[in-house]
């Protein structure tokens, strides 16, 4: 059974810092790993998909990267904005799409 | 294109009545997946269809809840007999193809029905 992590739980940064989200998962028969961002109220935009023969992908001042072997992923989001303040949720894709908890940042002005 | 459309917005129900949910795919998509968002807690799948086939339902409780996916018209999620504890964010996505027989597989979401149950 997948199932998918990610720490921290809550983030609050200064704007302008750099900063790393972090995705764990069990399974490492994933098919893809897609990160989404959620607004308070709303629902997902999907951010960054990785499917499983690449590592890494970007998109403006997001990259993301997937390590199948260790059953990791990260987001890095440089220069973070007050803008950028959302839940950010990873989710592995095997046979259905698993999401983690989320990571609930907020970027200060 | 207007994306996945999910309908109603927002659903007050009291307990014992009963929710009905819409999700109108994406243009060309066949697939669609339900997901249940609790406060405070993260996406739970409940069920992946396609067209007048129920695929993948392990994530649906046993009793009250059911899901359909016709040849024409929306996906249904429907609630009998609700309780408090199905309020929940009910959020639908849609995919063009079968994930486990394609090399990349975007999932675009709803913007989710809110189920509110007094």
């Amino acid at each position: 059974k997948q199932e998918v992590t990610q720490i921290p739980a809550a983030l609050s940064v200064p704007e302008g810092e750099n900063l790393v989200l972090n995705c764990s998962f069990t399974d490492s028969a994933i098919y893809n790993l897609q990160w989404f961002r959620q607004d308070p109220g709303k629902g997902l935009t999907s951010l960054l998909l990785i499917q499983s023969s690449q590592r890494e992908q970007t998109s403006g001042r997001l990259n993301a990267s997937l390590d199948k072997s260790s059953g990791r992923s990260t987001l890095y989001i440089a220069a973070s904005q007050p803008g950028d303040s959302a839940t950010y949720l990873c989710a592995g894709f095997g046979n259905k799409l698993v999401f983690g908890a989320g990571t609930i940042l907020r970027v200060k002005s | 294109n207007a994306g996945v459309m999910q309908n109603p917005r927002h659903l007050v129900r009291r307990r014992g009545q009963e929710a009905r949910l819409r999700c109108s795919p994406m243009k060309g998509h066949s697939h669609v997946y339900w997901y249940r968002q609790l406060p405070e807690e993260g996406l739970k799948f409940m069920v992946y269809l396609q067209k007048e086939n129920i695929i993948d339902e392990s994530g649906m409780p046993k009793e009250r809840f059911s899901a359909e996916f016709p040849k024409e018209g929306p996906s249904i999620l429907r609630i009998q007999q609700v309780v408090r504890g199905d309020s929940a964010a009910y959020f639908c996505a849609s995919s063009p193809r079968d994930p486990l027989n394609s090399g990349a597989n975007v999932l675009t979401f709803g913007a989710g029905s809110r189920l509110t149950v007094l």
